[in-house]
């Protein structure tokens, strides 16, 4: 009965590659997020979809691109990855407004 | 100027200390204010939240909030090892419901 799932948990790849991370979450709610955090445990919001739609796209290189194909779903793709996208990367889900948003295990991707 | 600043620590108390943990912003839209805590390969969960100046206690927990200085705080009492954690201050202003978080305060309790 897990909230929020990302898949893989874990992504070790080349630079250059592309690569896709997914997350579902059966909570009913209507926003999903992703969020990176770096090393020294900074979290910083990507993207944000409030019921399909694109609604915080904060500054990030455009070889990221998200996708929502239903609200229970988001999924990242990176196109080109560079050593400095090595981070963990977050999903969360909320109902719109509401103050607590409810995160995934992360997917720790690491780019060699 | 950061938007939210945090002190990352990190911060190693014994078992049964009073622990403080503090951020200050800069962003006079927000409203909302929040603390996550966040074990080690997990993700963060909401711990408390707040919106207006005053104190709310949970627990062993109080979060603060002084908007005129624009400073919060949240405090743990008799301090356990199972709170061993980083802490993560967040706030929340505007139309888009964006969540600002600090860097995070790494908390270790030593029994």
């Amino acid at each position: 009965d897990t909230a929020v799932s990302q898949t893989p948990k874990y992504l070790v790849t080349q630079m250059g590659n592309d690569k896709s991370i997914k997350c579902e979450q059966n909570l009913g709610h209507d926003t999903m997020y992703w969020y990176k955090q770096d090393s020294k445990k900074f979290l910083k919001i990507m993207f944000s979809y409030n019921n399909k739609e694109l609604i915080i796209n904060e500054t990030v290189p455009n070889r990221f691109s998200p996708k929502s194909p239903d609200k229970a779903h988001l999924n990242l793709h990176i196109n080109s990855l560079e050593l400095g996208d090595s981070a963990v990367y977050f999903c969360a889900s909320s109902i719109r407004g509401a103050n607590e948003q409810f995160f995934g295990p992360g997917t720790r991707l690491t780019v060699l | 100027q950061k938007e939210v600043e945090q002190d990352p620590g990190p911060l190693s108390v014994p078992e049964g200390a009073i622990v403080s943990l503090n951020c200050t912003y800069s962003n006079s839209a927000f409203q909302y204010f929040m603390w996550y805590r966040q074990y080690s390969r997990k993700g963060p969960e909401l711990l408390m939240y707040t919106y207006s100046s005053g104190n709310k206690e949970d627990g062993r927990f109080t979060a603060q909030v002084d908007k005129s200085s624009k400073y919060i705080s949240l405090f743990i009492r008799d301090s356990q090892p199972s709170d061993s954690a980083t802490y993560l201050c967040a706030m929340m202003g505007g139309s888009n419901y964006k969540l600002t978080f600090g860097k995070g305060t790494l908390l270790t309790v030593n029994p």
